[in-house]
């Protein structure tokens, strides 16, 4: 497709349970990023990939989450024992390369609500 | 820590006002700064930027000059159109573009009336 897709667009899950969520970049783009926006808020950095690397997940919260992107191309974040805090829109976007005007394209999000 | 502050929404306008909406940062070091926008069921998307201090970043009829005096990067377009209502971001890249790890405000919602 044109655009960064991301799967499921809604995720309703219990506390406690483990979730998976895939994007699919833009084809071509090498960085790769997620995001958390809770409500109200500015999204906030999760992770980023260069390539295959996680060349900096300072943004995510705790040994919870997890992310991967294998072959360079899809990425998945994985949460375990989720949390009602966890609650909010993970959003995942491209680049073509890790910043110096090559600038993101965002997907529309998975929502995530941790009953 | 480095911080965006951006205004409080929603905004609403009525069609060809003048907009502004204010941006201010906290930064060490040189950031870049950006505004993000994001239209209805739509993703975010870059709207325009700035990489050093009294650049303008200009886009669409968007217009915003990087002050490093007052730490500011206020928005504004001279005349607003009903399809320019969208939630509108301002955030700034800690190491000067060279990721796009980026710090985002709060959000602004733009609400323009015919």
């Amino acid at each position: 497709g044109a655009g960064v897709s991301q799967t499921p667009s809604n995720k309703v899950t219990e506390k406690g349970k483990y979730v998976e969520l895939r994007c699919d970049p833009i084809s071509g783009h090498t960085a790769l990023y997620w995001y958390r926006q809770s409500l109200g808020q500015g999204p906030e950095f999760l992770i980023y990939f260069q390539g295959t690397g996680a060349a900096d997940d300072s943004g995510l919260p705790n040994d919870r989450f997890f992310a991967v992107r294998p072959e360079g191309s899809v990425s998945t974040l994985k949460i375990q024992r989720t949390e009602r805090g966890d609650s909010a829109v993970y959003l995942c976007a491209s680049s073509f390369d890790s910043g110096r005007g090559s600038p993101l394209h965002f997907g529309n999000g998975t929502r995530l609500t941790v009953t | 820590g480095n911080s965006v502050t951006q205004m409080e929404g929603p905004v609403t306008l009525s069609e060809e006002a003048f907009l502004t909406i204010n941006c201010t940062y906290t930064a060490t070091g040189y950031p870049s700064l950006f505004w993000y926008v994001q239209y209805p069921g739509e993703g975010l998307q870059l709207l325009l930027k700035a990489t050093k201090a009294d650049d303008k970043g200009s886009n669409k009829g968007f217009e915003a000059t990087y002050r490093k005096e007052t730490t500011s990067f206020h928005l504004e377009k001279g005349s607003v159109q009903v399809s320019d209502s969208a939630v509108y971001f301002c955030a700034l890249s800690e190491d000067g573009g060279a990721t796009n790890k980026l710090i985002f405000g709060t959000g602004t919602l733009l609400a323009v009336q015919p």
